[in-house]
């Protein structure tokens, strides 16, 4: 119940195209919702958040979907450039344990 | 400075050797949280503190790890009787832990190699 399940592993994108991840969960608890975005031999940098009182969040190019009912989000990186080949990860947290329960990433390489 | 650090950026240690990271906070920041990172995988929850009060050890895999933040600033990670399984990035974060914040800021993670 505490899993946060990612898809897909791994996405090649052409320059200008719409990049598309998707995470699932079961734990009714979780209450924030952020992406994170890692580049190799780096920590990972938030890119995006979102709580469950919205259904879309965007900033920039970057965009979340959230669907409370069927208990997944999405990220959606638009006109996607070779400089967002990265490993994207989701997560999810409760409010009062706060700790980041983490997808198990997608790899993005965006074709110039 | 203006992000999270942490020492050493790479640690080789043989089997059985006794390891410790180091983490840096952001200045100010409340709460303080350290991750393992498999290779090729996400993150995982080793512990978390409340300035310098550890108030979730849940994600520690074995009494071999230990962390203390005793001035709840900076903390250590300690390894002891390192095994080849605790090879892995360990991740460093912090968060201002006030009201309606969440997010976490990472640093650049300590990669442990043990042979």
């Amino acid at each position: 119940q505490q899993q946060v399940k990612q898809s897909p592993q791994s996405l090649i994108v052409q320059k200008g195209g719409i990049s598309i991840i998707n995470c699932a969960y079961e734990n009714t608890a979780f209450d924030y919702f952020p992406w994170y975005q890692q580049f190799p031999g780096k920590g990972p940098a938030l890119l995006i958040a979102i709580r469950p009182d919205v259904s879309e969040k965007k900033e920039g190019r970057f965009t979340i979907s959230f669907n409370k009912s069927a208990k997944q989000f999405s990220l959606h990186i638009m006109d996607s450039q070779p400089g967002d080949s990265a490993t994207y990860f989701c997560a999810a947290s409760a409010s009062g344990t706060y700790k980041y329960i983490f997808g198990t990433g997608t790899r993005l390489k965006v074709l110039a | 400075g203006a992000g999270v650090s942490q020492s050493p950026r790479y640690k080789v240690a043989k089997r059985g050797q006794d390891v410790a990271l180091r983490c840096d906070p952001i200045s100010g920041h409340v709460s303080l949280f350290w991750y393992q990172q498999a290779l090729g995988q996400g993150p995982e929850f080793l512990t978390y503190f409340q300035n310098e009060a550890q108030l979730d050890k849940s994600g520690l895999p074995s009494d071999r790890f230990f962390a203390e933040r005793p001035e709840g600033s900076v903390s250590t990670l300690k390894i002891q009787r390192t095994q080849q399984e605790d090879s892995a990035v360990y991740l460093c974060a912090s968060s201002p832990g006030v009201a309606g914040s969440r997010e976490q800021f990472f640093g650049p993670g300590t990669r442990l190699t043990v042979l």
